[in-house]
């Protein structure tokens, strides 16, 4: 089955600075990759996602970078605010099995 | 759109009882529900897939007997934790699937906190 693996498992950046998260996965039939936003006690929140046929998405101060090739893709945050600060989950999942594998979570934290 | 509402949100009962926890998509229809759990400070981890007017599929290691799972409407699916243990204390997620111009989006419930006793 899908495995995705998430790097780093804590960032700590100064507010304004830019962060990077990146996931790998295994299976070459994953074609969905969103990204979500989980705060402490909360339900995860869909931030952005990219899907098979574009490789790069970006909404505002978020980017999403896809490479199949070598089965990998990154969340990038620029200008980050101490709002940003939670834990982000990448996750992957295909046409033919819809449930999403969750990569291990990032704990961002923005200093101000 | 795409709202997701999950009851209860907290729940303490003692080990031996069953816990019940729905899951409901409240502004549109959903075929399939997914249900998660989640420990602290880890990942969420799918337990089982729930689709309507059928069978749930389970993910491996976890037992059908003990999380049985019913979606008996395109806006309503059920979890019951069964003769709950304190091992069974978890973050329990429901997520609903909202497909829309061939595109499938997850949407997550806000989570059950179940603490077994």
């Amino acid at each position: 089955g899908e495995n995705v693996e998430q790097h780093p498992s804590t960032l700590s950046v100064q507010e304004g600075d830019s962060a990077v998260i990146k996931c790998t996965y295994s299976d070459s039939a994953s074609n969905y990759f969103p990204w979500y936003k989980q705060e402490l006690g909360k339900r995860p929140q869909l931030i952005i996602d990219i899907r098979s046929n574009v490789g790069e998405k970006k909404d505002q101060r978020i980017a999403v970078t896809l490479n199949k090739t070598a089965k990998h893709f990154s969340l990038h945050i620029t200008e980050t605010q101490p709002e940003d600060s939670a834990v982000y989950f990448c996750a992957a999942s295909h046409t033919g099995r819809r449930a999403l594998t969750f990569g291990s979570g990032t704990r961002l934290q923005v200093q101000p | 759109g795409a709202v997701v509402s999950q009851h209860p949100s907290r729940v303490i009962c003692k080990s031996g009882t069953s816990v019940k926890i729905e899951c409901r998509s409240l502004d549109f229809q959903a075929t399939t529900m997914f249900w998660y759990r989640q420990f602290p400070k880890q990942s969420l981890m799918l337990m089982a897939t729930s689709n309507e007017g059928s069978k749930a599929t389970y993910e491996q290691g976890v037992e059908k007997d003990k999380f049985l799972i019913n979606h008996a409407s395109l806006t309503l699916s059920t979890l019951t934790v069964t003769s709950a243990h304190p091992e069974d204390s978890s973050f329990y997620i429901c997520s609903a699937s909202l497909q829309r111009g061939g595109r499938d989006t997850q949407y997550f419930g806000p989570g059950t906190r179940l603490t077994v006793l």
